[in-house]
Protein backbone atom coordinates (compact mmCIF):
# COMPACT_ATOMS: atom_id res chain seq x y z
CA UNK A 1 0.00 0.00 0.00
CA UNK A 2 1.72 3.32 -1.22
CA UNK A 3 2.02 5.83 2.33
CA UNK A 4 2.61 9.63 2.47
CA UNK A 5 4.07 11.46 5.71
CA UNK A 6 4.65 14.95 5.52
CA UNK A 7 6.41 17.15 8.72
CA UNK A 8 5.46 18.85 10.26
CA UNK A 9 2.39 19.04 10.49
CA UNK A 10 2.31 22.95 10.93
CA UNK A 11 4.96 25.39 10.68
CA UNK A 12 4.98 28.89 11.60
CA UNK A 13 7.61 31.75 9.88
CA UNK A 14 8.56 35.26 10.03
CA UNK A 15 8.62 36.61 6.80
CA UNK A 16 11.83 36.26 4.87
CA UNK A 17 12.86 33.06 7.47
CA UNK A 18 13.43 30.28 4.93
CA UNK A 19 12.45 26.55 5.47
CA UNK A 20 11.97 23.14 4.68
CA UNK A 21 9.10 20.66 4.56
CA UNK A 22 9.58 16.90 4.30
CA UNK A 23 7.68 14.56 2.56
CA UNK A 24 8.08 10.68 3.04
CA UNK A 25 6.59 7.84 0.89
CA UNK A 26 6.77 4.42 0.02
CA UNK A 27 4.90 3.37 -3.19
CA UNK A 28 4.99 0.05 -5.28
CA UNK A 29 6.35 1.83 -8.38
CA UNK A 30 6.84 5.70 -8.20
CA UNK A 31 5.31 7.11 -11.67
CA UNK A 32 5.78 10.76 -9.70
CA UNK A 33 5.55 12.87 -6.85
CA UNK A 34 3.23 16.27 -6.71
CA UNK A 35 3.50 18.95 -4.92
CA UNK A 36 0.35 21.08 -4.34
CA UNK A 37 -1.23 23.69 -2.57
CA UNK A 38 -4.16 24.29 -1.02
CA UNK A 39 -5.79 27.59 0.31
CA UNK A 40 -8.87 27.72 2.30
CA UNK A 41 -11.98 26.34 0.83
CA UNK A 42 -10.37 26.06 -2.49
CA UNK A 43 -9.36 22.82 -4.37
CA UNK A 44 -5.16 21.88 -4.14
CA UNK A 45 -3.54 24.02 -6.95
CA UNK A 46 -0.66 22.17 -8.94
CA UNK A 47 3.24 23.07 -8.20
CA UNK A 48 4.94 20.32 -9.43
CA UNK A 49 5.59 17.11 -10.49
CA UNK A 50 8.92 15.02 -9.72
CA UNK A 51 9.55 11.80 -11.76
CA UNK A 52 12.90 10.99 -10.28
CA UNK A 53 15.91 10.63 -7.49
CA UNK A 54 17.97 14.12 -7.95
CA UNK A 55 15.43 15.99 -9.93
CA UNK A 56 14.53 19.38 -8.87
CA UNK A 57 12.43 22.21 -10.05
CA UNK A 58 11.66 25.45 -9.08
CA UNK A 59 9.35 28.38 -8.58
CA UNK A 60 9.60 31.51 -7.66
CA UNK A 61 10.57 31.00 -3.95
CA UNK A 62 9.30 27.37 -4.29
CA UNK A 63 11.90 24.26 -4.72
CA UNK A 64 11.53 20.75 -4.52
CA UNK A 65 13.81 18.12 -4.51
CA UNK A 66 13.25 14.09 -4.50
CA UNK A 67 15.32 11.50 -3.29
CA UNK A 68 14.23 7.62 -3.40
CA UNK A 69 12.43 7.86 -0.05
CA UNK A 70 11.55 11.62 0.52
CA UNK A 71 11.01 15.04 -1.06
CA UNK A 72 11.62 18.38 0.01
CA UNK A 73 9.89 21.51 -0.44
CA UNK A 74 12.10 24.59 0.07
CA UNK A 75 10.71 27.99 0.97
CA UNK A 76 13.41 30.90 0.50
CA UNK A 77 12.72 34.22 2.14
CA UNK A 78 9.04 33.82 2.38
CA UNK A 79 5.78 36.13 2.17
CA UNK A 80 2.36 36.00 3.96
CA UNK A 81 1.21 35.31 0.59
CA UNK A 82 2.85 31.77 0.61
CA UNK A 83 0.91 31.07 3.57
CA UNK A 84 -1.57 27.62 2.79
CA UNK A 85 -1.49 24.51 3.04
CA UNK A 86 1.15 22.27 0.57
CA UNK A 87 0.18 18.83 -0.09
CA UNK A 88 2.57 16.22 -1.41
CA UNK A 89 0.93 13.19 -2.88
CA UNK A 90 2.26 10.16 -5.17
CA UNK A 91 1.20 8.50 -8.09
CA UNK A 92 1.96 4.95 -8.80
CA UNK A 93 1.71 2.96 -12.25
CA UNK A 94 -1.46 1.10 -12.42
CA UNK A 95 -1.27 -2.77 -13.74
CA UNK A 96 -1.71 -1.85 -17.35
CA UNK A 97 0.87 1.01 -17.49
CA UNK A 98 -1.32 3.64 -16.82
CA UNK A 99 -1.90 5.51 -13.88
CA UNK A 100 -3.44 5.09 -10.49
CA UNK A 101 -5.26 8.04 -8.48
CA UNK A 102 -2.59 10.00 -6.06
CA UNK A 103 -2.34 8.96 -2.74
CA UNK A 104 -1.54 11.87 -0.46
CA UNK A 105 -0.44 13.24 2.42
CA UNK A 106 -2.07 14.96 5.41
CA UNK A 107 -0.09 18.00 4.35
CA UNK A 108 1.91 21.04 5.94
CA UNK A 109 0.06 24.30 7.29
CA UNK A 110 2.24 27.03 6.51
CA UNK A 111 2.18 30.47 8.11
CA UNK A 112 4.17 33.28 7.25
CA UNK A 113 3.70 36.18 9.72
CA UNK A 114 4.99 39.60 8.24
CA UNK B 1 -8.78 27.74 -20.32
CA UNK B 2 -11.58 26.90 -18.23
CA UNK B 3 -10.92 24.94 -14.84
CA UNK B 4 -12.83 22.04 -13.41
CA UNK B 5 -16.42 23.26 -12.24
CA UNK B 6 -18.18 21.66 -9.67
CA UNK B 7 -21.62 22.19 -8.15
CA UNK B 8 -23.47 23.04 -5.66
CA UNK B 9 -20.30 24.51 -3.74
CA UNK B 10 -21.89 23.57 -0.37
CA UNK B 11 -24.57 21.45 0.97
CA UNK B 12 -26.17 20.58 4.19
CA UNK B 13 -28.64 17.72 4.49
CA UNK B 14 -29.92 15.71 7.29
CA UNK B 15 -28.46 11.73 8.31
CA UNK B 16 -30.25 8.83 5.65
CA UNK B 17 -31.01 11.48 3.28
CA UNK B 18 -29.58 11.30 -0.54
CA UNK B 19 -26.96 13.77 -1.97
CA UNK B 20 -25.74 14.47 -5.14
CA UNK B 21 -22.74 16.25 -6.74
CA UNK B 22 -21.92 17.14 -10.09
CA UNK B 23 -18.08 17.72 -11.89
CA UNK B 24 -17.55 19.23 -15.43
CA UNK B 25 -13.95 18.62 -16.27
CA UNK B 26 -11.45 20.88 -18.57
CA UNK B 27 -12.55 20.31 -22.05
CA UNK B 28 -10.76 17.46 -23.67
CA UNK B 29 -9.38 15.61 -20.59
CA UNK B 30 -10.06 11.60 -20.54
CA UNK B 31 -9.29 11.05 -17.19
CA UNK B 32 -11.67 12.03 -14.26
CA UNK B 33 -11.30 11.68 -10.24
CA UNK B 34 -13.62 11.92 -7.42
CA UNK B 35 -11.90 12.64 -4.22
CA UNK B 36 -13.41 12.53 -0.17
CA UNK B 37 -11.09 15.39 1.58
CA UNK B 38 -12.08 14.83 5.69
CA UNK B 39 -10.84 18.04 7.64
CA UNK B 40 -7.00 18.09 8.74
CA UNK B 41 -6.35 15.79 6.01
CA UNK B 42 -5.33 15.16 2.56
CA UNK B 43 -7.43 14.03 -0.15
CA UNK B 44 -8.14 10.12 -0.31
CA UNK B 45 -9.17 8.80 -4.16
CA UNK B 46 -13.00 7.37 -4.13
CA UNK B 47 -13.09 6.47 -7.93
CA UNK B 48 -11.09 7.34 -11.06
CA UNK B 49 -12.74 7.01 -14.52
CA UNK B 50 -11.11 6.42 -18.08
CA UNK B 51 -13.44 8.13 -21.09
CA UNK B 52 -16.69 6.73 -19.37
CA UNK B 53 -15.17 3.77 -17.99
CA UNK B 54 -13.97 2.99 -14.47
CA UNK B 55 -10.40 2.16 -13.88
CA UNK B 56 -10.54 1.78 -10.09
CA UNK B 57 -13.30 1.88 -7.68
CA UNK B 58 -11.27 0.30 -4.78
CA UNK B 59 -11.82 2.38 -2.21
CA UNK B 60 -15.59 3.67 -3.08
CA UNK B 61 -17.92 2.40 -0.42
CA UNK B 62 -20.35 0.51 -2.48
CA UNK B 63 -23.60 0.63 -0.66
CA UNK B 64 -23.74 3.76 -0.05
CA UNK B 65 -22.02 5.82 -3.00
CA UNK B 66 -22.46 5.38 -6.78
CA UNK B 67 -20.79 7.60 -9.47
CA UNK B 68 -21.13 7.80 -13.32
CA UNK B 69 -19.58 9.31 -16.11
CA UNK B 70 -22.37 9.70 -19.28
CA UNK B 71 -20.57 10.44 -22.85
CA UNK B 72 -17.39 10.52 -20.98
CA UNK B 73 -17.70 13.60 -20.07
CA UNK B 74 -19.61 15.15 -17.09
CA UNK B 75 -20.05 13.32 -14.09
CA UNK B 76 -21.92 12.59 -10.82
CA UNK B 77 -21.37 11.71 -7.45
CA UNK B 78 -24.39 9.66 -5.40
CA UNK B 79 -24.64 9.13 -1.20
CA UNK B 80 -27.51 7.51 -0.38
CA UNK B 81 -28.25 7.52 2.38
CA UNK B 82 -25.60 9.59 4.11
CA UNK B 83 -24.16 9.19 7.01
CA UNK B 84 -22.65 11.46 9.66
CA UNK B 85 -19.04 10.56 8.85
CA UNK B 86 -19.48 11.65 5.11
CA UNK B 87 -19.15 15.39 6.10
CA UNK B 88 -16.52 16.41 4.27
CA UNK B 89 -15.17 17.93 1.02
CA UNK B 90 -16.02 16.22 -2.45
CA UNK B 91 -12.88 17.35 -4.65
CA UNK B 92 -12.90 16.40 -8.33
CA UNK B 93 -9.90 16.56 -10.48
CA UNK B 94 -9.45 16.08 -14.34
CA UNK B 95 -6.42 14.97 -16.66
CA UNK B 96 -5.14 14.65 -19.95
CA UNK B 97 -4.97 10.68 -19.31
CA UNK B 98 -1.49 10.05 -21.37
CA UNK B 99 1.25 8.11 -20.59
CA UNK B 100 3.32 10.96 -19.96
CA UNK B 101 2.89 13.66 -17.85
CA UNK B 102 -0.31 13.45 -16.03
CA UNK B 103 -1.07 16.54 -13.61
CA UNK B 104 -4.46 16.25 -12.13
CA UNK B 105 -6.46 19.64 -11.75
CA UNK B 106 -8.51 20.13 -8.94
CA UNK B 107 -12.24 21.50 -8.94
CA UNK B 108 -13.52 24.39 -5.79
CA UNK B 109 -14.96 21.08 -4.39
CA UNK B 110 -18.21 20.71 -2.48
CA UNK B 111 -18.47 21.24 1.09
CA UNK B 112 -20.96 18.82 2.80
CA UNK B 113 -22.37 18.89 6.11
CA UNK B 114 -24.70 15.94 7.66
CA UNK B 115 -26.26 16.79 10.38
Amino acid sequence: EDQVTQSPEALRLQEGESSSLNCSYTVSGLRGLFWYRQDPGKGPEFLFTLYSAGEEKEKERLKATLTKKESFLHITAPKPEDSATYLCAVQAWDSGGGADGLTFGKGTHLIIQP
Amino acid sequence: EAGVAQSPRYKIIEKRQSVAFWCNPISGHATLYWYQQILGQGPKLLIQFQNNGVVDDSQLPKDRFSAERLKGVDSTLKIQPAKLEDSAVYLCASSLGGIGTDTQYFGPGTRLTVL
